[in-house]
């Protein structure tokens, strides 16, 4: 089977830096890809990292690890439009097969 | 226009009746996805197409069934509905050439009484 772990909360204060990390357990594994829900909303694709290092879009960047088996979403220059669930999410054998959410992280930015 | 659609957006209805959600797209995606989400337990992949002629179940397909009538629509259908499939259900397209982007419905929030 596999597995993805991603903390469930995570508060951070506006302007600052903050970082959403996701540790996963699966066979065939291709790539990492991140998501961003506003509550009411539905899920937006925020990035994707197929090889090892940092992608960057703006204010947000994305890292992955294949050997450690670890990825993270980073955000900077946090605004209280953040504040939303974020979502890593693997995909598996070439991308033959559907993508695998983590649970999510809903992140709270306050003043 | 969104695209992506879901119809009914809202719905609640009663223990054993039969309920269907439509999803239609017009990004001509060949890939279509119906999740699942409950609070704090993520997107659960109900069922999946990748093409008209492919339908294949997912994590939690028991007590859901599914309908690719054309490229373009996707529609998911409860039997007999039971109170625990009250939540929000989202349908979702990627292209075959970009399977890591999926695009999301706006969802239908569903009650069953």
């Amino acid at each position: 089977g596999q597995s993805l772990e991603q903390p469930s909360e995570v508060t951070a204060v506006e302007g600052a830096i903050v970082q959403i990390n996701c540790t996963y357990q699966t066979s065939g594994f291709y790539g990492l890809s991140w998501y961003q829900q506003h509550d009411g909303g539905a899920p937006t694709f925020l990035s994707y990292n197929g090889l090892d290092g940092l992608e960057e879009t703006g204010r947000f960047s994305s890292f992955l690890s294949r050997s450690d088996s670890y990825g993270y979403l980073l955000l900077q220059e946090l605004q209280m439009k953040d504040s939303a669930s974020y979502f890593c999410a693997v995909s598996r054998n070439s991308g033959n097969t559907p993508l695998v959410f983590g649970k999510g992280t809903r992140l709270s930015v306050i003043a | 226009d969104a695209d992506v659609t879901q119809t009914p957006r809202n719905r609640i209805t009663k223990t054993g009746k039969r309920i269907m959600l439509e999803c239609s797209q017009t990004k001509g995606h060949d890939r279509m996805y119906w999740y699942r989400q409950d609070p704090g337990l993520g997107l659960q992949l109900i069922y999946y197409s990748f093409d008209v002629k492919d339908i294949n179940k997912g994590e939690i397909s028991d007590g859901y069934s599914v309908s690719r009538q054309a490229q373009a629509k996707f529609s998911l259908s409860l039997e007999s509905a039971i109170p625990n499939q009250t939540a929000l259900y989202f349908c979702a397209t990627s292209d075959l050439r970009d399977t890591d982007t999926q695009y999301f419905g706006p969802g239908t929030r569903l009650t069953v009484l």
